[in-house]
């Protein structure tokens, strides 16, 4: 059973302060994604990992960046928090043996509030 | 780009009714996802379908995918409360790398 892992269900930031949202998956998948979430405006990709230390631009990456140390590990990291950032944060991965998409695995999801 | 469509994107329905939620999208693809999301919750995969004619049933839901007609049909049969829920498609588009572009998602809330 593949299990996405994400460090907080809920967190609250002060605006200006970086914030590290973490992701880890334990089922060896390649592809790791980070996405937000906001009513009305369905699932906004962020940023997007093929591989280890490579990245990729999704639909809305200002303001964030990202880091892949290690396969199981996908971070997003917000450099100066503001408040249009309050949202519900999703990580997922998925397998990747070509070039085709395969089906996502989603964490729990992190609400973070900016204040 | 790849553009992906759901209708209805607000399903109120009652209990023991059948209803089907459609989805469309915009270029060639034979992979396309469900999903799943309670209220607060993360996504849950629902249903996998990766070639043209695929359909697959679990308990009252009903997913199927025409390639052709670019459309994947997500049908309830006897509606319950417990089926309330938000439902993504999702596609593969194929020039996107590994990425999967989401529909809106349809709210179906289940009234007894």
């Amino acid at each position: 059973d593949v299990k996405v892992t994400q460090s907080s269900r809920y967190l609250v930031k002060r605006t200006g302060e970086k914030v590290f949202l973490e992701c880890v998956q334990d089922m060896d998948h390649e592809n790791m994604f980070w996405y937000r979430q906001d009513p009305g405006l369905g699932l906004r990709l962020i940023y997007f990992s093929y591989d280890v230390k490579m990245k990729e631009k999704g639909d809305i990456p200002e303001g964030y960046s990202v880091s892949r140390e290690k396969k199981e590990r996908f971070s997003l990291i917000l450099e100066s928090a503001s408040t249009n950032q309050t949202s519900m944060y999703l990580c997922a991965s998925s397998f990747s043996p070509g070039l085709a998409a395969y089906e996502q695995y989603f964490g729990p999801g992190t609400r973070l509030t900016v204040t | 780009e790849l553009k992906v469509e759901q209708n209805p994107l607000f399903l109120s329905m009652q209990e023991g009714k059948n209803y089907t939620i459609y989805c469309n999208y915009s270029t060639t693809s034979d992979r396309l996802y469900w999903y799943r999301q309670d209220p607060g919750k993360s996504l849950e995969s629902l249903f996998v379908l990766l070639s043209n004619g695929a359909v697959k049933q679990e308990g009252r839901l009903m997913a199927s995918l025409d390639t052709k007609a670019r459309l994947s049909t997500l049908h309830i049969t006897a509606a319950v409360h417990d089926l309330s829920a938000t439902y993504f498609c999702a596609v593969d588009g194929k020039t996107s790398g590994s990425r999967l572009t989401f529909g809106e998602g349809t709210q179906l809330t289940v009234n007894p």
